[in-house]
């Protein structure tokens, strides 16, 4: 079955700085690759996705990349703020109609 | 709009008591539901996903258990807890049809100590 691993465990930048947070996935036939985003004892909540399709997307200050060939993909936060600091997870699934499965998640933290 | 209820936020259960814990979602029909459970500073393990009622796939071999009675209701069970069965415990929804996200949104949580 699909297999999602995520990397740093944990990160803690300046404020201000980027922050950019990697996973990898086993299925190739994956094509859907959420982001989400969990503040302290709350529900993880999306903050960008990418489908297969797509090389790249940008929100503001948030970006994800996709390299298919390579099966991974990356979120970039850029201009961190305080506001920023949670955790974060990425996410595969091989469309609508299939399960998700989460990386093991980021803390990242941002220093003032 | 669509919303989705997970009840109660929190509960503290004796080792070898039963669970119920139940999720409804509103708004949408026929969706895909999930229970995962994030154990203290961990990630999103899934548990059960359902496609449908009376569909549920097992996703880890435990002493948990689901069921889909209602379109819309998905239910998470255990017949004697263990201490291991502490945890974040989420439901979510996301929609099956084609050509959509496939995003899930989750309810509030259930934060089960096993005690």
């Amino acid at each position: 079955g699909e297999n999602v691993e995520q990397h740093p465990s944990t990160l803690s930048v300046q404020e201000g700085d980027s922050a950019v947070i990697k996973c990898t996935y086993s299925d190739s036939a994956s094509n859907y690759f959420p982001w989400y985003k969990q503040e302290l004892g709350k529900r993880p909540q999306l903050i960008i996705d990418i489908r297969s399709n797509v090389g790249e997307k940008k929100d503001q200050r948030i970006a994800v990349t996709l390299n298919k060939t390579a099966k991974h993909f990356s979120l970039h936060i850029t201009e961190t703020q305080p506001e920023d600091s949670a955790v974060y997870f990425c996410a595969a699934s091989k469309g609508s109609a299939s399960k998700i499965i989460f990386g093991s998640g980021t803390r990242l933290s941002i220093r003032p | 709009s669509q919303t989705i209820h997970q009840w109660p936020a929190t509960l503290v259960q004796p080792v070898g008591s039963p669970l119920s814990l139940e999720c409804t979602v509103e708004g949408t029909s026929n969706p895909n539901l999930y229970w995962y459970r994030q154990a203290a500073g961990r990630g999103l393990q899934l548990l059960f996903y359902s496609v449908g009622i009376g569909q549920i796939s097992s996703e880890v071999p435990q002493n948990l258990s689901a069921s889909r009675p209602q379109d819309r209701q998905f239910i998470l069970s255990s017949k004697k807890l263990l201490l291991s069965d502490s945890g974040f415990y989420l439901c979510a929804w996301s929609v099956p049809r084609t050509g959509r996200s496939g995003e899930a949104f989750f309810g509030q949580g259930t934060r089960l100590t096993v005690v």
